[in-house]
């Protein structure tokens, strides 16, 4: 079967730290990679999605980058977290003519 | 583009009655339709999924319906119960591909079903 991992599920870092969140896909192969944030009070915002290894879209300009090293591995990173990118993030993956699995969500709280 | 309307945004029902949700979408040209559910401090957990060929799925006691040409969807739960309560999401994925991998999310309706 098909399952997605994420981690850590919480995470509390300072400002100007460094970030790395993992997800990773079970149970299918060259999948759709996204990465969303959800802020207090907002609606999901996509972030970065990736249609291949190495194959990154970024949808927001910002401080935080994404990338695929594996067919089934997205990492969500940051060299210096902001006080703004506190934030739940969700990992999610799809295939064509599928519809969208999320992972269980990382809550970042930058302090 | 694509904007997504879900009423109402919070529900409040008691135990044991039937409720529907709804969703709008402004472009008619989507792929498919998906409902999740989302509970405090949770991911998204996926519902029902609707092709843009099809006019209902049914999973339970839920049952989802679409009509693409008037851009609405329905989210229909029976004999609703406390653990439904949550907040519920309609997303749409357009034609097409390159950047059109990206879902249409609404804001939610966040249900409650009172004991």
């Amino acid at each position: 079967s098909q399952t997605i991992h994420q981690w850590p599920a919480t995470l509390v870092q300072p400002v100007g730290s460094p970030l790395s969140l993992e997800c990773t896909v079970e149970g299918t192969s060259n999948p759709n990679l996204y990465w969303y944030r959800q802020a207090a009070g907002r609606g999901l915002q996509l972030l970065f999605y990736s249609v291949g290894i190495g194959q990154i879209s970024s949808e927001v300009p910002q401080n935080l980058s994404a990338s695929r090293p594996q067919d089934r591995q997205f990492i969500l990173s940051s060299k210096k977290l902001l006080l703004s990118d506190s934030g739940f993030y969700l990992c999610a993956w799809s295939v064509t003519q599928g519809g969208y699995t999320f992972g269980s969500g990382t809550r970042l709280t930058v302090v | 583009k694509q904007e997504v309307t879900q009423i109402p945004a919070a529900l409040s029902v008691p135990e044991g009655e039937n409720l529907v949700l709804n969703c709008s979408f402004t472009d008619s040209a989507i792929y498919n339709l998906q409902w999740f559910r989302q509970d405090p401090g949770k991911g998204l957990t996926s519902l029902l999924l609707i092709q843009s060929s099809q006019r209902e799925q049914t999973s339970g006691r839920l049952n989802a319906s679409l009509d693409k040409s008037s851009g609405r969807s329905t989210l229909y739960i029976a004999a609703s119960q406390p653990g439904d309560s949550a907040t519920y999401l309609c997303a749409v994925r357009p034609v097409g591909g390159g950047s059109n991998y990206k879902l249409t999310f609404g804001k939610g309706t966040l249900l409650t079903v009172n004991p």
